[in-house]
């Protein structure tokens, strides 16, 4: 399996500007994450989708931020207008079985987000 | 809340000195807990796992040991390599908000020099 791919890996953008972010599950996974990282706030946890629907969004940071997974095999993270903090290393992440399961989750190789 | 504590780093070693990480955790009910590892310019990936208590997870020469009564999981390495630098994330599993999701430690990162 090739794993969870993220697109693009580097991202220079100006503030101001749309930016979107993009991810491929691992074939079979049910459930899919996206995560921010950056030096201050270490990895926070931003949305999570179950069956292509999105049960707990409770840490997009803010209306700018905007997430979605049309089918099993994709998802998008959107942020609109973007501005210099949002600068980070965002990654997505799958993981099999249902919502209850303790299953480990999969990382992609995250997209480094630059806004100046 | 669940929550999860490591050792501030980084840390650094001399080639094959012995790793500690210390990893604490509060958590209702029975966890599972994860050690991943996040090489430069890299996700992460899972390195070892344990999901009852005294289990021990082993992968690639590190190993962990799920204790309850001291609600650790301490990451140990006999004789660490250059090629084992990187930063190294404790997590637990638990149910919050009706969902399994894992909550991260900040991350320790271990530095190796030959």
């Amino acid at each position: 399996d090739a794993g969870v791919i993220q697109s693009p890996r580097h991202e220079v953008t100006e503030m101001g500007q749309e930016v979107t972010l993009r991810c491929k599950p691992i074939s079979g996974h049910n459930s899919l994450f996206w995560y921010r990282q950056t030096m201050m706030r270490g990895l926070e946890l931003l949305i999570y989708f179950n069956n292509n629907v999105p049960i707990d969004d409770s840490g997009m940071p803010e209306d700018r931020f905007s997430a979605k997974m049309p089918n099993a095999s994709f998802s998008t993270l959107k942020i609109q207008p973007s501005e210099p903090r949002d600068s980070a290393v965002y990654f997505c992440a799958s993981r099999p079985g249902t919502s209850g399961t303790p299953y480990e989750q999969y990382f992609g190789p995250g997209t480094r987000l630059t806004v100046t | 809340g669940n929550s999860v504590t490591q050792m501030e780093g980084p840390v650094t070693l001399s080639e094959e000195a012995f790793l500690t990480i210390n990893c604490t955790y509060t958590a209702t009910g029975y966890p599972s807990l994860f050690w991943y590892v996040q090489y430069p310019g890299e996700g992460l990936q899972l390195l070892l796992k344990a999901t009852k208590a005294d289990d021990k997870g082993s992968n690639k020469g590190f190993e962990a040991t799920y204790r309850k009564e001291t609600t650790s999981f301490h990451l140990e390495k006999g004789s660490v390599q250059v090629s084992d630098s990187a930063v190294y994330f404790c997590a637990l599993s638990s149910i919050s908000g009706g969902y399994n999701k894992l909550i991260f430690g900040a991350g320790t990162r271990l530095a190796v020099h030959p």
